[in-house]
């Protein structure tokens, strides 16, 4: 199984920041990796597909980057409805897998 | 607009068994593959079982195989779980999710609790 490794597993920042949240694939995943963000109480919604793709209707203060096995999204300027908990998942092999989350607070 | 509810989850002692539905509306149901997701209490998110369009192909992980079917009524828009022989470890909330060729599982649903104790 590939095991997915997020980093790091909270992260505090104030709005405005740049934050960058890493994922670590064990083997190659050929750039096949989503991020969700899953707000408490709510269903975890697809923010980035295929590494870089921004899904529709997602703001472009998301992106995503990586090759291999290291991937990261990005937030260019926090905001606070970005309060959540960011997954990582790699759809390049079965079983599919999702990494253990990063929770992003606001200072 | 798309929509995914789930039902049919509950309290239910362990061994024993339980079936999950996944009402999908707003899209051609039959055009895409589905799956089922689950979250245990305070966990991450992992992945359970997928079917393909027409319900010939399936998936599942090894904890669950044996265990569970997913299946799907492409006449009633809907997927199913069957979940057999329950641990106490399946205790988590499901989801059903939508999967497309492009962007993999695109929509969920709000998920249902399933709680496997005695």
């Amino acid at each position: 199984d590939i095991q997915m490794t997020q980093s790091p597993s909270v992260l505090s920042a104030s709005v405005g920041d740049r934050v960058t949240l890493n994922c670590k694939a064990s083997q190659n995943i050929n750039k096949y990796l989503n991020w969700y963000q899953q707000k408490l109480g709510e269903a975890p919604k697809l923010l980035i597909y295929n590494t870089n793709n921004l899904q529709t209707g997602i703001p472009s203060r998301f992106s995503g980057s990586g090759s291999g096995t290291d991937y990261t999204l990005t937030i260019s300027s926090l905001q606070p409805e970005d309060v959540a908990t960011y997954f990582c998942f790699q759809h390049n092999s079965w079983p599919l897998t999702f990494g253990s989350g990063t929770k992003l607070e606001i200072k | 607009e798309v929509q995914l509810v789930e039902s049919g989850g509950g309290l239910v002692q362990p061994g024993r068994s339980l079936k999950l539905s996944c009402a999908a509306s707003g899209f051609t149901f039959s055009n895409y593959g589905m799956a089922w997701v689950c979250q245990a209490p305070t966990k991450g998110l992992e992945w359970v079982a997928s079917i393909s369009t027409g319900g010939g192909n399936t998936y599942y992980r090894d904890s669950v195989k044996g265990r569970f079917t997913i299946s799907r009524d492409n006449a009633k828009n809907t997927l199913y779980l069957q979940m057999d022989s329950l641990r106490s470890e399946d205790t988590a909330t499901y989801y059903c999710a939508r999967r497309t060729t492009t962007t993999f599982f695109d929509y969920w649903g709000q998920g249902v609790m399933v709680t496997v104790s005695s």
